[in-house]
């Protein structure tokens, strides 16, 4: 059962334009998210993150909203520039029940933004 | 710095075969980890340690042993390899916080692509 979705397997946005990508989670107890980029044949780099007692964090062009009532959040990128495109990854953390010391992050499948020029 | 490196890049394995997968972070973190990522999924937490000498499974551990003699490198080994084994392999670090536990955000390498034949 996965805990943290990624319902859009890809999205294709024109250059300056908004692109707007969507994750899921289950589990309440998630309290920090986190947004991963990832390029072909390099590992994950971290983009952007929020804690669950806020809405909303900016980071120049990118803005991660969170709606803990839905259990849903978003990354906003304003505008779309070419170099974006990548896979991007949503991701959950708590403390896991069994090693307060250890911070277990739980990944989506991932969403292909390709921004076409 | 190199940040977090594996090696090797690419491997090809026959079933029953067995490899080490090596990472190694010159950035003096504390805490590493080994995940997987297969097709439509996410990345999924194999093993990680929160300090040289120890290590732990994650979620998905079966079939992977793992060790940490030097607080710089964390190996992933494989005894007897299964065609299921094949995927991408990342191996992530990251600090400890002012709380005493580990940052969510985590460094990822390049990834190691093996293959079960």
């Amino acid at each position: 059962d996965q805990q943290v979705k990624q319902n859009s397997p890809s999205l294709s946005v024109q250059e300056g334009r908004i692109s707007i990508l969507n994750c899921d989670y289950t589990n309440s107890m998630f309290d920090y998210f986190l947004w991963y980029k990832k390029y072909p044949a390099e590992g994950p780099t971290f983009l952007i993150s929020i804690s669950s007692i806020k809405d909303k964090n900016e980071d120049g062009r990118f803005t991660v909203f969170l709606n803990k009532s839905a259990k849903h959040l978003s990354l906003h990128i304003v505008p779309s520039q070419p170099g974006d495109s990548a896979v991007y990854f949503c991701a959950a953390s708590l403390t896991h029940y069994l090693d307060t010391g250890r911070r277990a992050l739980t990944f989506g499948s991932g969403t292909r933004l390709q921004v076409q020029p | 710095n190199a940040g977090v490196t594996q090696t090797p890049k690419f491997r090809v394995l026959k079933t029953g075969q067995s490899m080490t997968l090596l990472c190694a972070q010159d950035m003096n973190h504390e805490y590493m980890y080994w995940y997987r990522q297969d097709p439509g999924m996410g990345l999924r937490l194999i093993h990680y340690s929160v300090g040289e000498g120890t290590t732990a499974k994650g979620e998905v551990p079966d079939g992977y042993n793992v060790s940490r003699l030097k607080k710089q490198n964390f190996l992933l080994g494989l005894e007897s390899a299964a065609p299921s084994q094949t995927s991408v392999y990342f191996c992530a670090s990251t600090d400890e916080g002012t709380s005493g536990r580990a940052l969510d955000t985590q460094y990822f390498g390049p990834g190691t692509r093996l293959t079960v034949l």
